[in-house]
């Protein structure tokens, strides 16, 4: 009874294509986030959601587009790929308002 | 703007032995801090939020305003210990979590 899944788990393609990642919680949490961990396993936020508007939205090529269709579900679209997008993106969610994040097992997204 | 610093990379001991994982922070309110662990290829799980003060698998962490310090301890180490692990700061009324760089911590027999 996974909290918050992420699929898939391991992306493996081209430079230049278009990938998504999904992502869906169950928990009942407001406010949903993408985070990048790069080589150095350093851990960045990327985008939070808080009932599906947009409120955190960090210096990210605009290659990469969040979408929350629900409160439960925030997905990362990636177009363009790059060799630079490599890395493992995870997704979290939490009540907000300074309450502890849960998260996902990541995507490991390796670019060609 | 806040920032969260842990100076060290990759922290190793001896089973056994006490660790110490440094965390400073500079924040201008009133923070909310935590410690996250990753072990091996799995997912990032909270370990300790300092406003709770309890005690998770050994590990205590102190919030100290004066040092703008909240490192992460345990007096006798286990091999099972070994993961990465993050200190992170929340605003106290917002979301956004702001990471240190981690520290690998290795515990050898």
């Amino acid at each position: 009874d996974t909290a918050v899944s992420q699929t898939p788990k391991y992306l493996v393609t081209q430079m230049g294509n278009d990938k998504s990642i999904k992502c869906e919680q169950n928990l009942g949490h407001d406010t949903m986030y993408w985070y990048k961990q790069d080589s150095k396993k350093f851990l960045k936020i990327m985008f939070s959601y808080n009932n599906k508007e947009l409120i955190i939205n960090e210096t990210v090529p605009n290659r990469f587009s969040p979408k929350s269709p629900d409160k439960a579900h925030l997905n990362l679209h990636i177009n363009s790929l790059e060799l630079g997008d490599s890395a493992v993106y995870f997704c979290a969610s939490s009540q907000g308002g300074g309450t502890p994040q849960h998260f996902g097992d990541g995507t490991r997204l390796s670019i060609l | 703007a806040q920032r969260v610093t842990q100076p060290e990379k990759l922290l190793s001991v001896f089973k056994g032995a006490p660790v110490e994982l440094k965390c400073n922070y500079s924040y201008s309110g009133s923070p909310e801090l935590f410690w996250y662990v990753q072990y091996s290829r799995q997912r990032l799980q909270l370990l300790l939020r300092h406003i709770s003060r309890e005690s998770i698998k050994g590990f205590t962490a102190d919030l100290n305003k004066g040092e703008t310090s909240f490192h992460l301890k345990k007096p006798f180490a286990q091999e099972e210990d070994s993961a990465m692990y993050y200190c992170g700061l929340q605003w106290a009324s917002g979301s956004r979590l702001t990471f240190g760089e981690g520290t690998q911590l290795t515990v050898n027999p």
